[in-house]
């Protein structure tokens, strides 16, 4: 069936290092990936998108990578700062109007 | 410009009741769509509303129904509650039903089933 997941559950990262959040999804014709930050209390709140026929995008202090073949997405956040701490999703867009969430990576910033 | 906003933000409800959930899209925004967000797991999409009509529908069963109305606000409701319903429910405007249009997330209504 189809499935978008994440690796690690939690990640606590270092203020001011780089945080890598996986997440792997299972249905090749998704074509357009988005992640979500969703802190303690809010909705989701968009971050950055991709679509298939690109492989990496770049937005302020966070990179998505796309790997078509493994069928592999990664949030990158440089300089990661308190602010960052939330739970981060990925989010596939198979059919326009519906997208399938992952179950989450919370990262947790560590002064 | 006034983000999107549901009310109310806590319910408890008994197995069995029915519930309205309610949200107010963004100004401008003429796509709603609901989602359940149990503890712990990502948002499952529900359904999505376009200018009044049902645009989409997720693995939900027909007790989980919506409306949209003219001003672009919308409900959610469900029948015959249980305690699987337990979940933070999330309503997410867009200027439109095409993925271009990004998603504006509420913070959520807390159903707890008892």
């Amino acid at each position: 069936g189809e499935s978008v997941g994440l690796h690690l559950p939690t990640l606590s990262v270092q203020e001011g290092d780089n945080s890598i959040i996986n997440c792997a999804y299972s249905n090749s014709a998704s074509d357009y990936f988005i992640w979500y930050k969703q802190e303690s209390g809010k909705g989701p709140q968009f971050i950055i998108d991709i679509r298939s026929n690109m492989d990496k995008r770049q937005g302020q202090r966070v990179t998505v990578l796309l790997n078509k073949t493994v069928k592999h997405l990664s949030l990158q956040i440089a300089a990661t700062q308190p602010g960052d701490s939330a739970v981060y999703f990925c989010a596939e867009n198979i059919i326009r109007r519906r997208y399938i969430f992952g179950t989450g990576t919370r990262l947790k910033v560590l002064a | 410009e006034t983000g999107v906003t549901q009310s109310p933000t806590h319910l408890i409800k008994t197995r069995g009741q029915q519930v309205t959930l309610r949200c107010s899209s963004q100004s401008g925004h003429n796509t709603v769509s609901w989602y359940q967000q149990a503890l712990g797991q990502g948002p499952q999409f529900i359904f999505q509303y376009y200018r009044e009509e049902e645009n989409g529908r997720g693995n939900f069963p027909p007790r989980f129904s919506g409306l949209q109305f003219p001003n672009y606000s919308s409900e959610l409701n469900v029948n015959a509650l249980e305690l699987d319903d337990s979940a933070l429910y999330l309503c997410a405007s867009s200027l439109g039903q095409g993925r271009d249009n990004e998603q504006f997330f509420g913070p959520g209504t807390r159903l707890t089933v008892l």
